[in-house]
């Protein structure tokens, strides 16, 4: 059974740094792209960038280009999205997504369960 | 304003038939692929629809998936109160090269 766990919450405050994880197992994680999603509060989702951990190939949405990075570690299963400096504005929920195929536009056949970012002062 | 575009809400009694559009371009729809997802309530997203009209093991055939040109349509019918849920078009984009998401469609049964 495919299965993506993601680390649990977080509460930051503005300018600082933050690593969240998804954790894959059930499938063969290097062979598969893998998406970061936000969503914030009472918003629909965005579709931020995505990863293929083979290789580390990895594509960034316009909007979060330079925001973001996206990482992955396969010696361990697991994707990494980071900020360097957070802003209140980065207040979402933010979801991982397995691509169903080798390609980066393939739909998203897996999900996170979430992961619920809060930046305040 | 996203770039494709869904209907906020659409309603309908039990039983009854609600399509959802998710209009977009030639960059987008025309030539890729678009899924549907459904997210209930305070939980992830979930594949509904992928390529177009193809469901996944275990859903129901009440949901189906269509696409013409730039546009798709997500039809669901034999409405359920379980069916309350935000609907979610996406698809990828050759100009932004990157993926998208529709706007969200908010499905309630009166």
């Amino acid at each position: 059974e495919v299965q993506l766990v993601q680390s649990g919450a977080e509460v930051k405050k503005p300018g600082e740094s933050l690593k969240i994880s998804c954790a894959a197992s059930g499938y063969s994680f290097r062979s598969y792209w893998i998406a970061w999603v936000r969503q914030m509060p009472g918003k629909g989702l965005e579709w931020m960038g995505i990863i293929f951990p083979g290789d580390s190939d990895t594509r960034y949405s316009p909007s979060f280009q330079g925001q973001v990075t996206i990482s992955a570690d396969k010696s361990i299963n697991t994707a990494y999205l980071q900020w360097n400096s957070l802003k209140a504005s980065d207040t979402a929920m933010y979801y991982c997504a397995k691509a169903r195929g080798s390609s980066a536009r393939d739909w998203f056949d897996a999900w996170g369960q979430g992961t619920l970012v809060t930046v305040s002062s | 304003q996203s770039v494709l575009t869904q209907p906020p809400s659409v309603s309908a009694a039990p039983g009854q038939k609600v399509t959802i559009s998710c209009s977009g371009s030639s960059s987008n729809i025309e030539n890729n692929y678009v899924s549907w997802y459904q997210q209930l309530p305070g939980t992830a997203p979930k594949l509904l629809i992928s390529a177009n009209d193809k469901r996944p093991s275990g859903i129901p055939d009440r949901f189906s998936g269509s696409k013409s040109g730039t546009s798709a349509t997500l039809a669901i019918t034999g409405l359920q109160t379980g069916d309350e849920a935000d609907y979610y078009c996406g698809t990828w984009d050759d100009n932004l090269r990157a993926g998208l998401f529709g706007g969200g469609t908010k499905v309630t049964v009166l």
